[in-house]
């Protein structure tokens, strides 16, 4: 079964609204959780890492004040895109790292931006 | 040149091939590396880990890791069409907080 888990799987918004995705890793505590972008047919792109207890590190080109991240447990990240545009929509997918250093993948969530 | 190269594909195999997935890399610090399957529209699932060189056989995958050529292989066995996704290979340097480095992904289709 899943051990990362990511919710919700789609949403559909109207351009100017907020949207939150939430990810949670189910029976591991991770410290770091990374979120990611995904076009059709590429790879993921890394937008930022995720750390409890402490802000996220965005990585170059990605606005932070855009993509709103929280750690809030060592179980939960919360992404919110903020005032989102059509330009937005996209794959985003959430991972978290157990200690051993496998990397777990959430199921990921579609956005689509009216 | 990225830090993690993979022929993206895409590739196309009768059932019950072997399929062999590469991808070579240049930061010889890598020491921990994967390999995910990624299904249209879901995340991507991991499917073999292994850590500095050898091999590692699970099922019908065969994961290889050869370090002084900085090259790593996932082998499928009697491939099935249930086995066509895009396959990831990705890796890390020991202590690395941050993230994975991947490759771009190849796409494999096999087919009935």
């Amino acid at each position: 079964g899943a051990v990362v888990s990511q919710h919700p799987s789609w949403v559909i918004c109207k351009s100017g609204t907020s949207v939150k995705i939430e990810c949670r890793s189910l029976d591991f505590q991770a410290t770091t959780m990374f979120w990611y972008r995904q076009f059709p047919k590429q790879s993921l792109m890394l937008m930022a890492t995720s750390n409890e207890g402490s802000k996220a590190t965005y990585e170059q080109g990605v606005e932070k004040d855009k993509f709103l991240i929280n750690h809030a447990s060592l179980t939960l990240s919360t992404l919110t895109v903020t005032s989102a545009h059509p330009e937005d929509s996209s794959f985003y997918i959430c991972s978290a790292r157990r200690q051993s250093g496998e990397l777990f993948f959430g199921e990921g969530s579609r956005l689509t931006v009216l | 040149q990225k830090e993690v190269e993979q022929d993206p594909g895409p590739l196309s195999v009768p059932e019950g091939a072997i399929v062999s997935l590469n991808c070579t890399y240049s930061n010889s610090a890598f020491q921990y590396f994967m390999w995910y399957r990624q299904y249209s529209r879901k995340g991507p699932e991991l499917l073999m880990y292994t850590y500095s060189s050898g091999n590692k056989e699970d099922g019908r995958f065969t994961a290889q890791v050869d370090k002084s050529s900085k090259y790593i292989s996932l082998f499928i066995r009697d491939s099935q069409p249930s086995d066509s996704a895009t396959y990831l290979c990705a890796m890390s340097a020991p202590g690395s907080a941050r993230q994975l480095t991947f490759g771009s992904g190849t796409q494999l289709t096999v087919l009935p």
